[in-house]
C-alpha cells in the first residue's frame, strides 16, 4: 500500500524548533517529489516546501524561506521538515504529500494523515 | 504570496451541477497547465480530484471535471450527491522567485 506517515509534531514555545518526519512506503521513493502543506485550525491549505526525488532541489514560498528547511534521506525513504524560530502563527496540521508523477507540479495524489504543531507560551 | 481567489461558499441541490472558480494571474493559472483541485472532508487529508487542469486520477468519478479559461480555472461537479459536501481547494504552479506553488483560499460546498 502506498502511504506517507508524518511524525514529530507537538507543543513548543515561540522561538523553539521542531523537525517533522514523513516516512514513505509502497512506491519507488526516489522517483517522486515530496511536499509539505500546512493547515492552520479552521483555515485553508498553505504550501510550505517541496523537494525533488533526488534531493538536490528544494522549493519554498517566500514566507518559509529562512526558517523552514526541507531535506530527504533516500536510504530511509524519509523526508524531513526543520522549522526554526517557531511563531504562534505556525500552529497548524502539517501534511506531507507526494507528487502524482515525476513531471507534475502541485498534483499531490498521496497525503499523510498530518501531524499537529502547536506553538504557544 | 497572495492566494488564488475562490468563492468562500457555493451550494446546490442533489442532482444539480455546480462550478467553483479559481482565479489567478498570468504568472500562475493563466501561464501554466498545472492546476489541481482537491476535496477535503472535515478532519481528513485532502484528496486529489483533478490534475493538470482537466485530468482525473484513477478512481475519481466522472462527475468531477476541470477546465481553464485565461487566468481562471474551474471545477464542475455534476449530479451533486450528499457526500460531495466538503471543502474544495485549487492550486497552481507559480513562477515567481523560482518554482513555487500557491493554493486558493478554499470553497465550502453545501449540498442542500
Amino acid at each position: 500500500e502506498v502511504q506517507l506517515l508524518e511524525s514529530g509534531g507537538g507543543s513548543v514555545q515561540p522561538g523553539g524548533s521542531l523537525r517533522l518526519s514523513c516516512a514513505a512506503s509502497g512506491f519507488t521513493f526516489t522517483n517522486y517529489a515530496i511536499n509539505w502543506v500546512r493547515q492552520a485550525p479552521g483555515k485553508g491549505l498553505e504550501w510550505v516546501s517541496g523537494i525533488n526525488g533526488g534531493g538536490g532541489r528544494t522549493f519554498y514560498p517566500d514566507s518559509a524561506k529562512g526558517r523552514f528547511t526541507i531535506s530527504r534521506d533516500n536510504s530511509r525513504n524519509t523526508v524531513y521538515l526543520q522549522v526554526n524560530s517557531l511563531r504562534v502563527e505556525d500552529t497548524a496540521v502539517y501534511f506531507c504529500a507526494k507528487e502524482y508523477s515525476s513531471s507534475s507540479r502541485g498534483s499531490f495524489d498521496i497525503w499523510g494523515q498530518g501531524t499537529m504543531v502547536t506553538v504557544s507560551s | 504570496q497572495s492566494a488564488l481567489t475562490q468563492p468562500a461558499s457555493v451550494s446546490g441541490s442533489p442532482g444539480q451541477s455546480i462550478t467553483i472558480s479559481c482565479t489567478g494571474t498570468s504568472r500562475d493559472v493563466g501561464g501554466y497547465n498545472y492546476v489541481s483541485w482537491y476535496q477535503q472532508h472535515p478532519g481528513k487529508a485532502p484528496k486529489l480530484l483533478i490534475y493538470e487542469v482537466s485530468n482525473r486520477p484513477s478512481g475519481i468519478s466522472h462527475r468531477f471535471s476541470g477546465s481553464k479559461s485565461g487566468n481562471t480555472a474551474s471545477l464542475t461537479i455534476s449530479g451533486l450527491q450528499a457526500e460531495d459536501e466538503a471543502d474544495y481547494y485549487c492550486n497552481s504552479y507559480r513562477s515567481i522567485n523560482g518554482d513555487t506553488l500557491v493554493f486558493g483560499g478554499g470553497t465550502k460546498l453545501t449540498v442542500l
